[in-house]
């Protein structure tokens, strides 16, 4: 069994479109939760980081953390073509500056105008 | 303020041949990571430098790849003799650690395509 499991889509939405990513895992040491946004030919680029269970906000993103059924997700509000990306989950059982990152494969987003 | 950069940004090299990547993080980062990601895989940890120093080489497949990060500032990654399995997007990442924070925010260069004939 994977580590973490994400669902590579692609996934296909319309502009002004709610978009729900997930990502799944097994290790319950998991601790710190992050959302990375890739463009195309770019590297990752850390979008939001959860710490623990809960929700977090930023503008039209949204992290969440299930650490009881393993499971994280991200949502954005009113979507956009520039939206369109590859967005990764990645986790880390370790704060600081001990973590080496557990990524999922990513998922490929397209928001049509 | 630079970002990461990553030099060469594609490489194509026959089996057998020895390859150096090279990454320049952020100014002040002291640590510096790389990462590895194969066709169809998702990204995987190769390891973590702290200035000069390997604080986790736990990721690096074998003997053949050999990392070094002279006077704790840029990186290079050597692949040799290069194998066909080798090839893929190698990232490399750097943060700084700041006390009481609970995790650092890694950075990443936009990677170098390493592909092997």
């Amino acid at each position: 069994q994977k580590e973490v499991e994400q669902d590579p889509g692609p996934l296909s939405v319309p502009e002004g479109a709610i978009v729900s990513l997930n990502c799944t895992y097994s290790n319950s040491a998991f601790q710190y939760f992050m959302w990375y946004r890739q463009y195309s030919r770019k590297g990752p680029e850390l979008l939001m980081y959860t710490y623990s269970s809960g929700n977090k906000e930023d503008g039209r993103f949204t992290a969440q953390v299930d650490k009881s059924s393993k499971y994280i997700s991200l949502f954005i509000r009113d979507s956009q073509p520039s939206d369109s990306a590859t967005y990764l989950c990645a986790m880390s059982a370790y704060g600081g500056s001990q973590g080496n990152l557990i990524f999922g494969k990513g998922t490929k987003l397209s928001v049509k105008p | 303020e630079a970002g990461v950069t990553q030099f060469p940004s594609h490489s194509v090299i026959e089996k057998g041949q020895t390859v150096t990547l090279r990454c320049d993080p952020i100014s002040g980062h002291d640590n510096l990571y790389w990462y590895r990601r194969v066709m169809g895989k998702e990204i995987k940890f190769l390891l973590h430098f702290v200035k000069e120093s390997k604080q986790d080489e736990s990721g690096m497949p074998n003997n053949r790849f050999l990392a070094e990060r002279t006077g704790g500032t840029y990186s290079t990654l050597k692949v040799q003799p290069a194998e066909l399995e080798d090839s893929g997007v190698y990232f490399c990442a750097s943060s700084q650690d700041y006390p009481g924070l609970f995790t650092d925010t890694q950075y990443f260069g936009p990677g170098t395509r390493l592909t092997v004939l």
